[in-house]
C-alpha cells in the first residue's frame, strides 16, 4: 500500500485535458512531489520536478500543481504517445530519516 | 551525456544474495554534482525506492527492507552496485539505478533496468 495515493486509471480523447491526482499526508507537511511517465517497457522519465517545474525538453501542455495534501499532474492537448503509466513522488519521514515515496501509479489511456 | 546501465544475474536463488552494479559513462561516480539512488520495479506493479547514496559515504535505504541492503561504491571503476541479502520471490523486479538531483533529490537520469528473477 502507498503512502501516496493514484487514481488506477485516467482516460481521455485525442485534444483533451486530463489531470492525474496525489494525495497524502507527506505532501501536506511541505515535500516535494515530482511526476514520472513510464512508457511500456521503458525506464521512468523526469517529467515535473518540484511540484510544478519542468525539465528541458517537456512540452508546456504538461503541467504540475500542488495544493495541501494533494498534488496533481495535468496533460492538454492529449495525443496518443501520452498514454502511458505515470508516477508521483515525494517524501516520508521515519525514525531513520527522510525517505523517497512513490504513489502506486496511474495508467493514462488515450481513447 | 550521462548514461547508466544496469547489470548482473538474471536469476538469482531464494536466501541468497542479489548483486547489481551500475556502471556511469559520460560523468563520475564520484560526482558531488548529485546523488544517486536505486529504484526497483516488480513486473507488472509500481516503483519501488530501495535506496539513496549521498557524497559516496552516507546511505538511506528503505526502511520496509528489512536491513537487507547494501548500497556502495566503486570509483575506480566508476561503478555503484547493490546487494540484496537472502532474497525471496518478492524480490523479483526491473531493478535501476538513476541519479538524484541535489536540491530536490528527483530522480532525473535512470539507467534502461535489468529484470531480476528469484527462482529455485
Amino acid at each position: 500500500q502507498s503512502v501516496l495515493t493514484q487514481p488506477p486509471s485516467v482516460s481521455g480523447a485525442p485534444g483533451q485535458r486530463v489531470t492525474i491526482s496525489c494525495t497524502g499526508s507527506s505532501i501536506g507537511a511541505g515535500n516535494h512531489v515530482h511526476w514520472y511517465r513510464q512508457l511500456p517497457g521503458s525506464a521512468p522519465k523526469l517529467l515535473i520536478f518540484d511540484n510544478n517545474s519542468r525539465p528541458s525538453g517537456v512540452p508546456g501542455r504538461i503541467s504540475g500543481s500542488k495544493s495541501g495534501t494533494s498534488a496533481s499532474l495535468a496533460i492538454s492537448g492529449l495525443r496518443t504517445e501520452d498514454e502511458a503509466d505515470y508516477y508521483c513522488q515525494s517524501y516520508d519521514s521515519s525514525p531513520s530519516g527522510s525517505h523517497v515515496v512513490f504513489g502506486g501509479g496511474t495508467k493514462l489511456t488515450v481513447l | 551525456q550521462l548514461q547508466l546501465q544496469e547489470s548482473g544475474p538474471r536469476l538469482v536463488k531464494p536466501s541468497e544474495t542479489l548483486s547489481l552494479t551500475c556502471s556511469v559513462s559520460g560523468g563520475s561516480i564520484s560526482s558531488t554534482d548529485n546523488y544517486w539512488g536505486w529504484i526497483r520495479q516488480p513486473p507488472g506493479k509500481g516503483l519501488e525506492w530501495i535506496g539513496t547514496l549521498y557524497y559516496g559515504e552516507t546511505t538511506f535505504y528503505n526502511p520496509s527492507l528489512g536491513g537487507r541492503l547494501t548500497i556502495s561504491v566503486d570509483t575506480s571503476k566508476n561503478q555503484m552496485s547493490l546487494k540484496v541479502n537472502s532474497v525471496t520471490a518478492a524480490d523479483t523486479a526491473v531493478y535501476y539505478c538513476s541519479t538524484q538531483d541535489l536540491s530536490d533529490s528527483s530522480h532525473d537520469h535512470w539507467g534502461q533496468g535489468t529484470l531480476v528473477t528469484v527462482s529455485s
